[in-house]
């Protein structure tokens, strides 16, 4: 059972757009939620995190929305560079333990 | 600042023989540390987690063990590799703050 469940699996966007990466949880106990970028052959790096008790964080191009009572997050990303092309991984964390959405692989075009 | 180091960074085993990856953080005391596994293209894998020497906590039955023998060093093993233990491997670890750190992570072949 996916404690965490991410969509799309995958996302082409034109350079300059908005790419949007949606999360979705049911466990109640969750208390924070990171989002990790992967590139190709690489460990998975922190990109952004929120707490569930704000409903947004910005920095730089990437947003995190986060709807409580909906028990869903996204990531948002402004002005989408090619550069951005990853995979993008939402999690939550539980206590020790981190339970990860399956990905998005991103595709920016120039 | 700390860092986390794997290795070794790609291995090449035949099926049936044995494995030991290794895991290093430095710069922090006594961190959670994790073991993950990344089938290609797919997501990641909790195998095992460890809050302190000594103690682990298996994720999934499989063919794998983990030990912890010094507060910095997490090490993941097998007695008998097996093909489908092919994959990438990540370890990762948290300190007091919230967020969990992944480290280069080792490709592993098995043939």
């Amino acid at each position: 059972q996916q404690q965490v469940k991410q969509s799309p699996q995958s996302l082409i966007v034109q350079k300059g757009g908005i790419s949007i990466i949606n999360c979705a949880y049911e466990n109640t106990a969750f208390d924070y939620f990171p989002w990790y970028q992967q590139f190709p052959g690489k460990g998975p790096a922190l990109l952004i995190a929120i707490r569930p008790d704000v409903s947004e964080k910005k920095e730089g191009r990437f947003t995190i929305s986060f709807n409580k009572s909906a028990k869903q997050f996204s990531l948002h990303i402004m002005d989408s560079q090619p550069g951005d092309s990853a995979t993008y991984f939402c999690a939550a964390r539980n206590f020790n333990k981190f339970y990860f959405g399956s990905g998005t692989k991103l595709n920016v075009k120039p | 600042s700390q860092t986390i180091h794997q290795w070794p960074a790609t291995l090449v085993q035949p099926v049936g023989s044995p494995l030991s990856l290794e895991c290093t953080v430095e710069g922090t005391s006594n961190p959670n540390l994790y073991w993950y596994r990344q089938a290609a293209g797919r997501g990641l894998q909790l195998l095992f987690y460890s809050v302190g020497i000594g103690q682990i906590s298996s994720e999934v039955p499989q063919n794998l063990s983990a030990s912890r023998p010094q507060d910095r060093q997490f090490i993941l093993s097998s007695k008998k590799l097996l093909l489908s233990d092919s994959g990438f491997y990540l370890c990762a670890w948290r300190g007091p703050a919230e967020t969990q750190y992944f480290g280069p992570g080792t490709r592993l072949l098995v043939l």
